[in-house]
């Protein structure tokens, strides 16, 4: 049973940095599969932020990319997300998950389904 | 805007048989990229329904399929239950922009 569960503070300021976690349980993250983040604002669609390796490879979505930083940790087997100089169109539930059940190769992972996800942790942006 | 198009709401009554298309272009769907459905209940992460065009993971009931055509691709619902009731989304894959996953903005499913 593969369980995703982010992690990180749910209120952070204009102009900072969101940091969060997605612990991965009951599967290695070294598995050579990929992993992504995706938020949901209130009331809104899904919007992808970015899918990566356990090897460090990384895609980001064109329209966030310059305030996205992703990393993997393969000692703790989870992986993170930071994203800079956050306003209120950040505010969001954010959700980490597994690009499966199909395997894919560099940026194929990209068309890949999610077939894991974590819970979700809303992230509120407020001074 | 979403790069795919979904209708806002759609509605059936029970035992019925529902769609929700999801309208793409050339970068998308039209280049044959796969298209998976997700099905979210309220407060819930959204949970893979259909992958790769027309397949089920194991355990999601076979009244729901998927299917495309052309620009566009299409989810099915039979025999319409009220735990049907829920938001589905539709992602594919986009070349644009050095290639980005995208989604559709999402259907609400009504069940009358």
């Amino acid at each position: 049973q593969v369980i995703l569960q982010e992690s990180g503070p749910g209120l952070v300021k204009p102009s900072e940095t969101l940091s969060l976690t997605c612990v991965v349980s009951g599967f290695p993250i070294t598995s050579g599969y990929y992993w992504g983040w995706i938020r949901q604002p209130p009331g809104k669609g899904l919007e992808w932020i970015g899918s990566m390796s356990h090897g460090g490879t990384t895609y980001h979505n064109p329209s966030l990319k310059s305030r996205v930083t992703t990393s993997v940790d393969t000692s703790k087997n989870q992986f993170s997300l930071n994203l800079s100089s956050v306003t209120a169109a950040d505010m969001a539930v954010y959700y980490c998950a597994r690009h499966g059940p199909r395997t894919a190769w560099g940026l194929r992972w990209l068309q890949i389904s999610y077939d894991y996800w974590g819970q979700g942790t809303l992230v509120t942006v407020s001074s | 805007q979403s790069v795919l198009t979904q209708p806002p709401s759609v509605s059936g009554a029970p035992g019925q048989r529902v769609t929700i298309s999801c309208t793409g272009s050339s970068s998308n769907i039209g280049a044959r990229f796969d298209v998976h459905w997700y099905q979210q209940l309220p407060g819930t992460a959204p949970k893979l329904l259909i992958y790769g065009d027309n397949n089920r993971p194991s355990g999601v009931p076979d009244r729901f399929s998927g299917s495309t055509s052309g620009t566009s691709a299409s989810l099915a619902i039979t025999g319409l239950q009220p735990e049907d009731e829920a938001d589905y989304y539709c992602q594919s894959y986009d070349t644009s922009l050095s290639g980005s996953v995208v989604f559709g903005g999402g259907t609400k499913l009504t069940v009358l």
